[in-house]
This record gives C-alpha cells, structure tokens and sequence, in this order.
C-alpha cells in the first residue's frame, strides 16, 4: 500500500487567499485525522472522521477552517480566508477503527507544509 | 483526562551509547500507548504500540520501550544509537475514555554525535 497521500506537498500563498489541502487515506481505513504541527504549540488535532462523518471537530480554529470527507477515500482541509498564523505543518492520519471510540494505531501521511506570507 | 509528559526536550548521545528518552503518563483508564518518530521534513512513524499485552514492547530500528503501571511511564530505549536515529521522537497514550483520539507529548530531539 502507498500509505497516506497528501498533497500539494508544499504550499506558499498570500493572506487572504483560499487554501484547500487533500489527503487520501489507506485503503480499507475507516478513520481520517487532520492534525497541525507548529513549533509554539506542537502537535493539534483539528478534526476527526469516521466513516467519512466528521466525530470531533472541537480542534478546528475557527470558522475560517473547514473539512469534508466526501468518500471513504479522499478528504479535504480548506481554510479560507489564509491568515500568516496558518503557517504549519499539516497532516493527515488514517487508521482502522471501524467504531468511533475504538483505538487503534494511526498512520500519517507525509504532511503539507504551509506558508502564508 | 489523558496527558504525556516527555521530561527532556533535547537529549545528545554519541553514537554507539545507549538512548534512553523518558515519557510519563496520566489516564484514568488503561491506556494504549505509542513511540512515533519524526525525521526531518517527513512524517511521523510508528515505532512501537502498548495495547495491554507484554509489557516490554519491541518496534522497529532496535528500539524498545517498557510499560511500568506502577511509574506510569512507558520510557524508549535502545542499546547502541546510531546516526540515523538522530529525529524527534513522539510518545503517544490514548485511552478508552478519549475514544480515538492521540494526545501527544511534546516531543524529544535526539541528536547523535559522531
């Protein structure tokens, strides 16, 4: 399997303008996880899908952030209007766990990098 | 509440000497416990995973790690370091109670020395 899939890779816009991040997730893998990475705050969970309807979205910021998981293989973290303090890594995650509330391991994608100047 | 507390932020070993990278937990209920590993610019991979069976826990690249209820804490070992293990390393708990939900320690960078 190629694992988890997220692209653009890296991403450089200005402020103001609309940014729409994509990951497709392992084959047969019932759980999407959109995580941020900064160095002031670590890692963050933003939002939580399981069977494609979005669990928990208590992490997203604020209204500027969306998410969708239209089908079990794709997804998407729009965040629109862009603001500097975007400026991230984002990843995406993917696991079994055919239940909400079930454990298990999740496996990451290679993360997007993201710069709003 | 679940939280993880990884007493050191940097740790520098030669290379060949043992790697000891500390994390304590809390969890109200038995908690599923993980080592993930950040090289540079890449994502992270999993290292190892505690899900109640043996305590002492094998992974990947020599490295083990060891759960100790009575310490709460599930330290990262191995013997001999090499360069490549130089990255920053994650230590993960998840329990029944936060449903599927990873909380993060801060993280440890370890470097290697020649």
């Amino acid at each position: 399997d190629a694992g988890v899939i997220q692209s653009p890779r890296h991403e450089v816009t200005e402020m103001g303008q609309e940014v729409t991040l994509r990951c497709k997730p392992i084959s047969g893998h019932n759980s999407l996880f959109w995580y941020r990475q900064t160095m002031m705050r670590g890692l963050e969970l933003l939002i939580y899908f399981n069977n494609n309807v979005p669990i928990d979205d208590s992490g997203m910021p604020e209204d500027r952030f969306s998410a969708k998981m239209p089908n079990a293989s794709f997804s998407t973290l729009k965040i629109q209007p862009s603001e500097p303090r975007d400026s991230a890594v984002y990843f995406c995650a993917s696991s079994l766990a055919r239940l909400a509330g079930a454990g298990d391991t999740q496996y990451f994608g290679p993360g997007t990098r993201l710069t709003v100047l | 509440a679940q939280s993880v507390t990884q007493l050191d932020s940097h740790v520098s070993v030669s290379e060949g000497t043992p790697v000891l990278l500390r994390c304590n937990y809390s969890s109200s209920y038995s908690p599923s416990l993980f080592w993930y590993v950040q090289h540079p610019n890449k994502g992270l991979q999993l290292l190892l995973k505690y899900t109640s069976a043996a305590t002492l826990v094998k992974g990947i690249n020599g490295f083990e790690a060891e759960f100790k209820k009575s310490e709460t804490s599930f330290h990262l070992t191995k013997p001999s370091a090499h360069m490549s293990d130089a990255a920053e390393y994650f230590c993960v708990v998840s329990d029944h109670n936060a449903g599927n939900m990873l909380t993060f320690g801060g993280g440890t960078r370890l470097m290697v020395k020649p």
